[in-house]
């Protein structure tokens, strides 16, 4: 099964409210990475926390990690019309170099 | 920086051919990943190189797939024979040496009928 799984797996909200995603993964990680995916594009990196971080920010974007719970939390706040498009959480395992992806959030923001 | 490039954009090809995609990853990197794209079974690893050696093909599916790396700057993933449950998008992501981030070309959409 998948390492990270998001909840929820859709999220609708209006422009310049706050979209809050998370993620649970199950075994223990190097590193936990955020995506975004605009429809029929790749994926784009938006933010890597490590395993000894607690939380990180950029720009609109707020990252936690809580590694005793095993999860995460993407925060968008503002959120503006461009952030419509599905978000996924990446694990990197401790034997390194592969992600493992979650099955992703559909964020859609309406103007 | 172009980016990662993968070629074609789109294939439609029918059951029992064979398939080639072809990626360029960014000039530098040393890592190169192969993934898959379905809405049943999400975003899957099939196959990773390191300085253009396969480190993990666990994920790639059966026999009839198989990825080459030759050199630095191209790598190609084949499908032979193809199979109408190969459809999916199939996408290539580089990473540079000493860094955990990815960065993903525009990915393949493959239709197999």
């Amino acid at each position: 099964s998948q390492q990270g799984e998001e909840d929820p797996q859709a999220l609708s909200i209006q422009e310049g409210e706050n979209a809050t995603m998370n993620c649970s993964y199950k075994t223990s990680i190097n590193n936990l990475q955020w995506y975004r995916q605009n429809s029929g594009r790749g994926l784009v990196h938006l933010i890597l926390i490590r395993s000894n971080e607690r939380e990180k920010h950029s720009g609109r974007l707020r990252v936690t990690l809580d590694t005793s719970k095993k999860s995460s939390s993407l925060l968008i706040t503002a959120s503006r019309a461009a952030d419509t498009a599905s978000y996924f959480c990446a694990t990197e395992g401790t034997s390194g170099s592969r992600l493992t992806f979650g099955e992703g959030t559909q964020l859609t923001v309406n103007p | 920086d172009a980016g990662v490039i993968q070629s074609p954009r789109h294939e439609v090809t029918e059951m029992g051919q064979e398939v080639t995609l072809r990626c360029k990853p960014i000039s530098g990197h040393n890592s190169l990943f192969w993934y898959r794209q379905t809405m049943m079974r999400g975003l899957e690893l099939l196959i990773y190189f390191n300085n253009n050696v396969p480190i993990d093909d666990s994920g790639m599916p059966e026999d009839r797939f198989s990825a080459k790396m030759p050199n630095a700057s191209f790598s190609t993933l084949k499908i032979q024979p193809s199979e109408p449950r190969d459809s999916a998008v199939y996408f290539c992501a580089s990473s540079p040496l000493g860094t955990d981030t990815q960065y993903f070309g525009p990915g393949t959409r493959l239709t197999v009928l």
